[in-house]
């Protein structure tokens, strides 16, 4: 049974290149969320895909933020004109809900982003 | 108003005593769930414990078990016989289900714990 897996796990970049991100959920996880954490701080919602449909975006995702879930399997996070404020780790966790109602998030090991 | 408070910054315990972890809650919901992460310095969210709000008995899971209060909004951690690789940050997370179709967490600022000898 393998985990959530995020690509890649560090990114080093220049203020205004774009970025990608790729998450692989829980294969049979049919729910995928991304969120953002900066130092000292929890993690913050940024945006959630049931199966492709993506169906919540947080006020934190600009426009310079996209996010895909073609297939309903894998999900990339594309950051466009990065900026320094940008830098942050960014997780992404999948789920699916049980008839009890009951959903617990997993959680992948996050890519890490540092914007010069 | 934050939903999640968590008000220790930094706990220090000592290897097989017990610690507690403190948590509270802001939600007007009347079904919601409570969670507990660890995160290692590598940064993976790892799960620890769930608390759904309709749950009457404490959840238990190996050394960890959650002290759910519900009239005091309170959740919190406790971590029994400590172990040197419990050293990490620990985030308590609330999941509101009455706020349409996502159930994104919201998470407090965390709880750096140091297990010493």
């Amino acid at each position: 049974d393998t985990g959530v897996s995020q690509n890649p796990r560090h990114k080093i970049t220049k203020r205004g290149q774009n970025v990608t991100f790729r998450c692989d959920p829980i294969s049979e996880h049919n729910r995928l969320y991304w969120y953002r954490q900066t130092l000292g701080q929890g993690p913050e919602f940024l945006t959630y895909f049931q199966n492709e449909a993506q169906l919540e975006k947080s006020r934190l995702l600009s426009d310079r933020f996209s996010a895909e879930r073609p297939k309903g399997s894998f999900s990339t996070l594309e950051i466009q004109r990065t900026e320094q404020g940008d830098s942050a780790m960014y997780l992404c966790a999948s789920s699916s809900r049980r008839t009890s109602g009951e959903e617990t998030q997993y959680f992948g090991p996050g890519t890490r982003l540092l914007v010069l | 108003a934050q939903k999640i408070t968590q008000t220790q910054p930094g706990m220090f315990v000592q290897e097989k005593e017990a610690v507690t972890l403190d948590c509270t809650y802001d939600t007007s919901d009347q079904s919601y769930g409570l969670f507990w992460y660890k995160q290692p310095s590598s940064g993976e969210m790892i799960f620890l414990i769930y608390q759904g709000s309709y749950d009457e008995q404490n959840a238990t899971e190996g050394r960890y078990s959650l002290n759910f209060q519900k009239a005091r909004k309170s959740a919190n951690l406790v971590i029994s016989a400590s172990q040197l690789g419990d050293s990490a940050m620990y985030f308590c997370a609330m999941r509101e289900d009455g706020t349409g179709t996502a159930s994104k967490l919201t998470f407090g600022t965390g709880t750096r714990l140091q297990v010493t000898l």
